[in-house]
């Protein structure tokens, strides 16, 4: 089955600065990679995705890039404010089959202002 | 619209008690799922539904049984809870299998002694 790593562990930056998160899995069938953040007390929310036809996709400060030779993903933020402060989870999926999804371990990102 | 709801947000069991995790949402969504967040696991699935009347099992789905008897609803039993049942449970829908955008709840924080 699909196995998705997750590194860093956690992650801190200077306010302003960029963060990169990076992702690898194992199941090249997948073909559906969303990013979500889970601010404290809060369940996971999405903040952007990819798919396996895309190479980047932008929105604003996020980015996410793909590598489907390589079979890794990275999310890029850019600019960071201190409500980026959470923790990241990365997935992989294959689209169009019960919407199962594979978490990674997950990043805690600290933005210290 | 509430999204998805998710009860209790804590809980305290003694070993071999049951209860049961409940979740709802007024999103009509056809897909639901359960997963357990544990630290430095990321999120994994217990057992999905992709409408009223059928479920299945995700990747840990020992211990743990699911109906889907509404579209509505999707509750979560533990019949003899265990230590490592100790978890934070999140609740999760999407419009239909193949919709992709996860809305998850805010979790239940289960500790098992």
């Amino acid at each position: 089955g699909e196995n998705v790593e997750q590194h860093p562990s956690t992650l801190s930056v200077q306010e302003g600065d960029s963060a990169v998160i990076k992702c690898t899995y194992s199941d090249s069938a997948s073909n559906y990679f969303p990013w979500y953040k889970q601010e404290l007390g809060k369940g996971p929310q999405l903040i952007i995705d990819i798919r396996s036809n895309v190479g980047e996709k932008k929105d604003q400060r996020i980015a996410v890039t793909l590598n489907k030779t390589a079979k890794h993903f990275s999310l890029h933020i850019t600019e960071t404010q201190p409500e980026d402060s959470a923790v990241y989870f990365c997935a992989a999926s294959i689209s169009n089959y019960g919407q199962n999804f594979v978490f990674g371990p997950g990043t805690r990102l600290s933005v210290l202002p | 619209n509430a999204g998805v709801t998710q009860t209790p947000k804590f809980q305290v069991l003694k070993t071999g008690q049951s209860m049961t995790l409940q979740c709802a949402q007024d999103m009509n969504h056809e897909y639901m799922s359960w997963y357990r967040q544990d630290p430095g696991m990321g999120l994994r699935l217990i057992h999905y539904s992709v409408g009223a009347g059928i479920t299945d099992q995700g990747e840990v789905p020992n211990g743990y049984n699911v109906s889907r008897s509404t579209t509505e609803d999707f509750p979560l039993r533990l019949l003899s809870a265990a230590p490592s049942q100790t978890s934070v449970y999140f609740c999760a829908s999407t419009m239909y299998p193949g919709a992709n955008v996860l809305t998850f709840g805010a979790g239940s924080r289960l500790t098992v002694l």
